[in-house]
């Protein structure tokens, strides 16, 4: 069964540093997303992104997060400089319609 | 604007009792989606269901069955004959027309007690 897939399922990063989370989509899904979930809260939006650009973002979402699709099949979440507030599990998405999105395993990013 | 609420933070049930989980949304769009995500203790969301408004017909498959009423901003979702393989948290989440994006509720914890 086709699957989301997100690398890697546990980073952890020093305040400041630049982190990528990685993701590779169901591969004839066209629509990407990212979502958050600080622990323990319920899952946030953050981004959604289609035709290689971003078609909704939350205010979650500020300059210092930026998403993109370097090739055929991956699709990461940057997160420039990371706050101790960034700690939370982030959730890749993908779907091949409008609605009704496949969720990956998530990675759990802590910032110490 | 959109909201999605679980009253219900944490439920326990012991194995095979039945076991309701409400969901109540509000939303201004007469076209949206309504969907159901399992998270179990190991982190993933899995997804259950989705009910598009139009449909309100109530859907059953296997020991999961879903309420769908309007009337009531309502989509409820039953576990019959519960296990200890459904404890987990559950989350029901709402999509406007139009939006591609997911609204979640805060969830309700399910505990199955053996």
């Amino acid at each position: 069964e086709p699957e989301v897939t997100q690398t890697p399922s546990h980073q952890v990063t020093q305040m400041g540093q630049e982190v990528i989370l990685r993701c590779v989509p169901i591969s004839n899904h066209l629509y990407f997303y990212w979502y958050r979930q600080i622990l323990g809260q319920k899952v946030e939006f953050l981004v959604s992104f289609y035709n290689n650009e971003i078609s909704e973002k939350s205010e979650i979402f500020d300059d210092q997060f930026s998403v993109e699709r370097p090739d055929g099949s991956n699709f990461t979440l940057k997160i420039r400089s990371t706050k101790l507030e960034d700690s939370a599990m982030y959730f890749c998405a993908s779907s091949g319609g409008l609605v009704g999105a496949f969720f990956g395993q998530g990675t759990r990013l802590t910032v110490v | 604007a959109q909201k999605v609420t679980q009253a219900q933070t944490e439920i326990s049930v012991v194995e095979k009792e039945d076991v309701t989980l409400d969901c109540v949304y509000e939303t201004r769009d007469t076209t949206y989606y309504l969907f159901w995500y399992k998270q179990p203790p190991s982190g993933e969301l899995v997804f259950l269901i989705r009910r598009n408004s139009f449909d309100e017909q109530n859907e059953i498959s296997g020991r999961y069955s879903w309420n769908f009423q309007k009337s009531t901003s309502s989509f409820n979702f039953t576990i019959t004959a519960s296990q200890v393989v459904d404890s987990a948290v559950y989350f029901c989440a709402l999509s406007e027309a139009g939006a591609n994006n997911l609204f979640f509720g805060t969830g309700t914890r399910l505990t199955v007690i053996p």
